[in-house]
């Protein structure tokens, strides 16, 4: 199995780009997740969802739009890229009575 | 909203040292869990605590619940230096999908 597959590992936009991170799991897991992690601020929660239709804002929502047409694939999108914006994201999914997260290999996103 | 902090930010040790790193939730935690990310890697799974009190052991890490299941604890005995990383701890509030975490604690060790 594959598990959590991220795409690109890598990405430089401008400023004022769009782009979206695919996020994409094999587990037939119902949560799904995206965290966004910076320098001694830990995992940040941005969205997720409980299934596929359903999604939610987390602790830092802004900027990012998700949507979770399939249970296999939650894409993240960054309508209009800013400098602050420049992170590592992870995807996460588990199964909805477990606990343990199972997470992607990160994209590393920056934006100039 | 539900808050995880998490102590100390950063820990540099001698190998052979012990090290703990400590979790305080804002809430009553159904459970908690604690991860592990290797420089340049991804968060691992380590376990899951669900009973008040609980302590659980995997080889010379040693992790406890706290009695008002708001607080708890990852201890390493003896260091290596593949303890090298950053350890998170998080918590799932009852009910909905989100999984919080604490800002982590990065372990250094030096040889």
């Amino acid at each position: 199995n594959a598990g959590v597959t991220q795409t690109p590992k890598f990405q430089v936009l401008k400023t004022g780009q769009s782009m979206t991170l695919q996020c994409a799991q094999d587990m037939n897991h119902e949560y799904m997740s995206w965290y966004r992690q910076d320098p001694g601020m830990g995992l940040r929660l941005i969205h997720y969802s409980v299934g596929a239709g359903i999604t939610d804002q987390g602790e830092v929502p802004n900027g990012y739009n998700v949507s979770r047409s399939t249970t296999e694939d939650f894409p993240l999108r960054l309508l209009s890229a800013a400098p602050s914006q420049t992170s590592v994201y992870f995807c996460a999914s588990r199964h909805q009575g477990s606990t343990e997260a199972f997470f992607g290999q990160g994209t590393r996103l920056t934006v100039v | 909203g539900q808050q995880v902090m998490q102590i100390p930010q950063y820990q540099h040790v001698q190998e052979g040292e012990d090290f703990t790193t400590y979790c305080n939730s804002s809430t009553t935690l159904s459970n908690i869990q604690w991860y592990k990310q290797r420089p340049g890697g991804h968060p691992v799974f380590l376990i899951q605590l669900v009973k008040s009190g609980e302590v659980k052991k995997q080889k010379r890490l040693t992790f406890q619940f706290g009695e008002a299941k708001k607080n708890s604890s990852l201890h390493i005995t003896a260091t290596q230096t593949t303890d090298v990383g950053t350890y998170f701890c998080a918590g799932a509030p009852s009910n909905t999908g989100k999984l919080i975490f604490g800002q982590g604690t990065t372990l250094q060790v030096k040889p």
